[in-house]
């Protein structure tokens, strides 16, 4: 019963390094998501896939980069880290198309300074 | 784009006391609304959720109801408890693009033994 399994869960960068902050979920689920969630503010959308080799920007998608070359693993790659990207990441994902429920990972919790 | 606004946190209260948590949102066609719940170190649940105006969402003594007149969806709990503690979040389906799920920025509820 994995479910959503994010990695790592704490990660700190200095200020232009990169990273990616891995997803993977053993559901089956098609569609899978990555939102932001900064101190004191609810959740942003980053970039959401509704199937392998389907990708699309959310809400703030600048900074970020994600592939899904398979249904399980839904990489977000971050490029030139900045402080500005500090926050927690949660990766969540539901089945399909009328299945509406979320499950979400435990979150990474990323510091760049 | 469709969006979330949720009343501003925090909000502290005595155990037994009556919970509202207001939810309004702005949306093209008729989204489903979801309420979410993230408890201290966790990522989000469902809490319950509607597909449709005048639906009634329940699960755990929450409930919220699909207002189509006046695009609202409240929570309410007649008689929280201390284990109630925890951030809740307003969600929809976007219409624009049924994979999106927007959220709110969430309430902070603290209850007082």
């Amino acid at each position: 019963n994995a479910g959503v399994t994010q990695t790592p869960k704490f990660r700190i960068l200095k200020i232009g390094q990169s990273m990616t902050l891995q997803c993977t979920q053993d559901m089956n689920h098609n569609y899978m998501y990555w939102y932001r969630q900064d101190p004191g503010m609810g959740l942003k959308l980053i970039y959401y896939s509704v199937g392998a080799g389907i990708t699309d920007k959310g809400e703030v998608p600048n900074g970020y980069n994600v592939s899904r070359s398979t249904t399980e693993d839904f990489p977000l790659r971050l490029e030139l880290a900045a402080p500005s990207q500090t926050s927690v990441y949660f990766c969540a994902s539901r089945p399909r198309e009328g299945q509406e429920k979320l499950f979400f990972g435990s979150g990474t919790q990323l510091s760049v300074l | 784009g469709d969006s979330v606004t949720q009343m501003e946190g925090p909000v502290t209260l005595s155990e037994e006391a009556f919970l509202t948590i207001n939810c309004t949102y702005t949306a093209t066609g008729y989204p489903s609304l979801f309420w979410y719940v993230q408890y201290p170190g966790e990522g989000l649940q469902l809490l319950l959720k509607a597909t449709k105006a005048d639906d009634k969402g329940s699960n755990k003594g929450f409930e919220a109801t699909y207002r189509k007149e006046t695009t609202s969806f409240h929570l309410e709990k007649g008689s929280v408890q201390v284990s109630d503690s925890a951030v809740y979040f307003c969600a929809l389906s976007d219409y624009s693009s049924a994979s999106k799920i927007i959220f709110g920025s969430g309430t902070r509820l603290s209850i007082r033994p």
